[in-house]
């Protein structure tokens, strides 16, 4: 099946630093991509989604400025976590669909630890 | 589309079959997905079904659509330790993935 492929898969960063995660669809283009954020035990929360070439569309009571959404190209999409905080720990995960196929491939997934 | 629901916890002996159970809301789901999620690591399609689809078998999995009732199972023949992990279900509705709360499979030896 597609491969999609999440980097970094760890990473801690202090209070008030921003952080950047990709999401890169290895083996095709990913005309769609969506960021979930999972919390322990709990189902993945769709944040957002989006196309390549134009702006993210937020679910409601994700703050755009906070959690900022690039799709670039068909194969990249970025999620960076501006200013963050204790509270924004938590499990990212981003997955891809392309524009023939109804499958979404999901990326490894991101711990993100602040500290 | 965004009311899918599942049982939070099942466990089974190995060997034996599992099924794990999921409703939906959205009667203009195209789409119905099987999900697996193994500690720490992202989600594994497993299998989906088509909405005018009633079964789908691959392997050891079955799944079980009844379309009247917005019900969705799993099946998982023989199941064995490597089986346990917690399994999603999902709609597509609207071009968006809905998600189950994910049932956790324990499989004992």
């Amino acid at each position: 099946g597609a491969v999609v492929s999440q980097h970094p898969s760890r990473v801690i960063c202090k209070s008030g630093t921003s952080v950047k995660i990709e999401c890169r669809s290895l083996d095709f283009q990913a005309t769609t991509m969506f960021w979930y954020r999972q919390f322990p035990k709990q189902s993945l929360m769709l944040m957002a989604t989006s196309n390549e070439g134009s702006k993210a569309t937020y679910e409601q009571g994700v703050e755009k400025d906070k959690f900022l959404i690039n799709h670039a190209s068909l194969t990249l999409s970025t999620l960076t976590v501006t200013s963050a905080h204790p509270e924004d720990s938590s499990f990212y995960i981003c997955s891809a669909t392309s524009l023939f196929d109804t499958e979404a491939f999901f990326g490894q997934g991101t711990r993100l630890t602040v500290v | 589309g965004e009311d899918v629901e599942q049982s939070l916890f099942l466990s089974v002996r190995e060997g034996d079959s599992s099924v794990i159970n999921c409703t939906y809301t959205d009667s203009s789901s195209t789409y119905l997905y099987w999900y697996k999620q193994e500690p720490g690591a992202g989600l594994q399609l497993l299998t989906y079904i088509f909405s005018n689809m009633d079964m789908k078998q691959d392997q050891r999995l079955t799944v079980l659509l009844n379309k009247k009732d917005k019900h969705l199972s799993l099946r998982i023949a023989d199941t064995q330790t490597g089986d346990s992990a917690i399994y999603f279900c999902a709609e597509l509705g609207f071009n968006k993935f809905y998600f189950g709360s994910g049932t956790k499979l324990n499989v004992k030896p």
